[in-house]
């Protein structure tokens, strides 16, 4: 069974402070995909990492999957209160059944203004 | 539609009633996910669709829950005999194929069994 173990659980934080989610797993996924929660909504596609070491940039966040594949951050510069919702990250197993997603129990972001 | 369309958004349903969620994915989309997620938790796997075939069932968690596309579009969960265990968010989702495509989700719908 392939685990993905997000840290931390739960994150508050002030508007303007920087902060980094982490990924990991002791499996080595073929991609792994970050997603962003809200409360009554489903989990909406940040980003996708396929390649180790691979770093991706969305604004102010930065995406990097691990050289051996197995594990992922997410940094975030400058926070806003527009960013708080629960940070998912998921793993897509290697092989044939990569269509399925190994999702992590997620990060809890609170942005306070 | 221009997203994942999930009905209803809230069902109640007592212990041992039958229940059934419909997902209308966005259309073309090829692959089709129900997902369960419980409270404070990530979404877990249920089954997949490619088309109307249904290609893996494993996350089913009995022979309670049933899912089908018969004409690979629109597809349906069905729980049997609802349980108290069973009260979760139920999550759908499509993507054009395979590959490294990310996944597109439904709102999703809240199932609270009393």
């Amino acid at each position: 069974t392939q685990l993905l173990e997000q840290s931390p659980q739960f994150l508050s934080i002030q508007e303007g402070e920087n902060l980094t989610v982490y990924c990991n797993s002791s499996s080595v996924f073929s991609s792994l995909q970050w997603y962003r929660q809200e409360p009554g909504e489903g989990p909406v596609l940040l980003v996708t990492v396929v390649t180790g070491g691979e770093v991706k940039k969305l604004k102010r966040l930065t995406f990097q999957f691990g050289d051996a594949r197995k594990d992922s951050s997410l940094h975030i510069t400058a926070a806003q209160p527009g960013d708080t919702g629960l940070y998912l990250c998921a793993g897509a197993s290697s092989g044939g059944s990569n269509y399925k997603l190994t999702f992590g129990k997620g990060t809890l972001l609170t942005v306070n203004p | 539609g221009a997203g994942v369309s999930q009905s209803p958004r809230y069902k109640v349903a007592k212990r041992g009633q039958d229940v059934a969620l419909r997902c209308d994915p966005i259309s073309g989309h090829v692959s089709l996910f129900w997902y369960q997620q419980a409270l404070g938790q990530g979404p877990e796997f249920l089954t997949y669709f490619q088309n109307e075939a249904q290609l893996d069932k494993s996350g089913l968690p009995s022979d309670r829950f049933f899912a089908e596309r018969p004409e690979g579009s629109v597809s349906t969960l069905k729980i049997q005999r609802t349980q108290q265990e069973d009260s979760a968010v139920y999550l759908c989702a499509s993507r054009p194929g395979g590959g490294n495509y990310g996944y597109t989700f439904g709102s999703g719908t809240r199932l609270t069994v009393v």
